[in-house]
Formats: C-alpha cells, structure tokens, sequence
C-alpha cells in the first residue's frame, strides 16, 4: 500500500524568507501527487499536482513542486513566503487510475511578520 | 456554481445517536467521497462512489453508512455514534475519467463531537 510521509510536522519562517516543504512517499510506480493547503476552519484547496511530463510543476500563490523520482520526493516550494500562507500544508498521491488519496500527516506552516 | 457543499457545519451528538452528514455538489462530478481528518493523523478515506447507485469502502468505513441515489448527493450516516467518531468531515468530489486521476475538489468540513 502506499503512504506519504511529511517528516516536519510544524515549521516557522520570517515573512520574505523561502521555503521548502518536504513529501516523501512509498509506492511501486509512477504515481500521481499532489498538494493541497488548508487554512484554519477552512477545507482544502489544491495548490498543484504532478501526472506526468515536466518534473517542475507550477502552482497557485507561487508554489511550485518538483517530482523527483530516484529520491521518491515531492517537496513543496516558495521563494517569498507571505504572511497569508499561513496554514497547514498536505502532500497526498494516488495510485494511477485511482481517485483514492492517501495523504500525509501535513506540515503546519507559521510565518513570523 | 457552489461547488462542494456541506451541511450541517458543526454537530454534537451523544454516543449512541444517529445523523446524517450531507454533501451535495452541482459540477456533474461522477466521483465522490468522505474523509475524516484527525489531529496529527491527515485526512482518511472512509467511502466514496464513482456514479449513482455504486459506493465502495475506504480506509476507514467502520461505523459508516453511504449511499448515491444522485449525482448532486453523497449523504453520510453514522448509526450509533461513538466518541471515537469525533472528527472533522470532508466531503471531495471530481470527474471520473476512468483510468486518469482527476482533482479533487473539497467541501469546507463538518466538525462533529460525539459526546
């Protein structure tokens, strides 16, 4: 079965700083990832997901990810980080052709102004 | 075009009672699903379904009935509730391209307190 692992369970970074947020995850095949981010009280809202083609994917709100697939990785990143993007931050995946997400413990995100 | 909806936002129940969590969308999406999500545990699938009249288990389905007699709606019932199913619910939905992986689109939750 597959899993993900989020190995930074809270991170704290100045407003203007870059960030990186780590997704590990177990599966045999090419699978499809994604992340999503949830703010407090709120549902989630994907921020970008890998299929397939370019390993550097483009996201919402400036993220971007990049599939790595010889580390089994897909880590979250920002160059500028805003105060706004306080929240917590998920990295799932699906098996291809599955719609059933196995997604991470997620990583809460704090930005010191 | 509202999306994902979820009713009702917040419930106490006392440990033994029944309830139905509902989840309606209105972008003809063929999949739908619940989760739950715990603290330090991420989100869980509990059930889902790829069309009306076909429902499947997830992860976590123990305690959890589910029916699709719609598209639009994918309602939650929970029989007896137990502490444990203290949680907050989301309700996902998407297209459903057979062998391609759609996004999932979520409702914003159901915080539920089984007491």
């Amino acid at each position: 079965a597959q899993s993900v692992t989020q190995p930074d369970i809270h991170i704290t970074v100045s407003e203007g700083a870059s960030l990186e947020l780590r997704c590990n995850y177990s599966y045999g095949a090419t699978p499809y990832l994604f992340w999503y981010v949830q703010s407090p009280g709120q549902g989630l809202q994907l921020l970008l997901k890998y299929f397939s083609g370019d390993t550097l994917v483009q996201g919402i709100k400036g993220f971007e990810a990049e599939f790595k697939r010889s580390q089994s990785s897909f880590n979250l990143r920002k160059p500028s980080v805003h105060w706004s993007d306080a929240a917590e931050y998920f990295c799932a995946v699906a098996e291809a052709g599955s719609y059933q997400l196995t997604f991470g413990k997620g990583t809460k995100l704090s930005v010191i102004p | 075009n509202a999306g994902v909806t979820q009713t009702p936002k917040f419930q106490v129940l006392k440990t033994g009672q029944s309830m139905t969590l509902q989840c309606a969308q209105d972008m003809n999406h063929e999949y739908m699903s619940w989760y739950r999500q715990d603290p330090g545990m991420g989100l869980r699938l509990i059930h889902y379904s790829v069309g009306a009249g076909i429902t499947d288990q997830g992860e976590v389905p123990n305690g959890y009935n589910v029916s699709r007699s719609t598209t639009e709606d994918f309602p939650l019932r929970l029989l007896s509730a137990a502490p444990s199913q203290t949680s907050v619910y989301f309700c996902a939905s998407s297209h459903y391209r057979g062998e391609s992986t759609d996004t999932q689109y979520f409702g914003p939750g159901t915080r539920l307190t089984v007491l």
